[in-house]
């Protein structure tokens, strides 16, 4: 039962390298989000995506970009790698009813990116 | 989205109940009160969740006050492993969920 698969697990890039965090699920979840947790705090959404081919923006967007072409995958791509941006990434999934609040989200192990 | 406050941090003994409280007075009619919890180094885990009756379940149990502005999350007999931030989160419809600062529980042997 693997849930909710981040890689890699460990990232270091360099100022305006642009890389891909992959996230997938294997639960049939037709919600996904990505959040960043800087040290010490709390986790910020990112983006989230409702379904497949279906995106939208979170609290922290800026510098971001996501698709969701099936249901399994929603990759996060950081266009131009910026310090700012060393974080911890968790993708997370869920089911989705539409106007109800109670679903249950699964958070993968996290990817944690340095920008030098 | 409605706001919570949680206490920054709380110690338990090993082996003792723990209570962690969370106030929401913004809270809306449909907004359900989630928690999650945050062991070092790992993702969010789910915990437990509930609308206005208390709940429980195998890893703890929420109590909802009658007005629900404030709920709280009850560790009935901590154990080390229940060092970690938990978050008390309101989510009305949809599924975002809007992390707070949480409460980091200490527990000593």
């Amino acid at each position: 039962n693997a849930g909710v698969t981040q890689t890699p697990k460990f990232q270091v890039l360099k100022t305006g390298q642009s890389m891909t965090l992959q996230c997938a699920q294997d639960m049939n979840h037709e919600y996904m989000s990505w959040y960043r947790q800087d040290p010490g705090m709390g986790l910020r959404l990112i983006h989230y995506s409702v379904g497949a081919g279906i995106t939208d923006q979170g609290e922290v967007p800026n510098g971001y970009n996501v698709s969701r072409s099936t249901t399994e995958d929603f990759p996060l791509r950081l266009l131009s790698a910026a310090p700012s941006q060393t974080s911890v990434y968790f993708c997370a999934s869920s089911g989705f009813n539409q106007g109800n609040g109670k679903n249950i989200q699964y958070f993968g192990a996290g990817t944690r990116l340095s920008v030098l | 989205d409605a706001k919570t406050t949680q206490p920054n941090s709380m110690e338990s003994n090993e082996e003792e109940p723990v209570h962690l409280p969370c106030n929401h007075s913004t809270i809306s009619g449909t907004d359900y009160i989630h928690w999650y919890r945050q062991l070092p180094s790992q993702g969010p885990e789910y915990v437990i969740h509930g609308l206005t009756s208390n709940v429980n379940n195998r890893m703890a149990s929420l109590a909802i006050a009658e007005d629900r502005k404030s709920s709280t999350l009850i560790l009935h007999r901590a154990t080390l492993r229940d060092a970690a931030v938990y978050y008390c989160i309101l989510i009305d419809a949809g599924n975002k969920l809007t992390f707070g600062g949480g409460t980091r529980v200490l527990v000593k042997p």
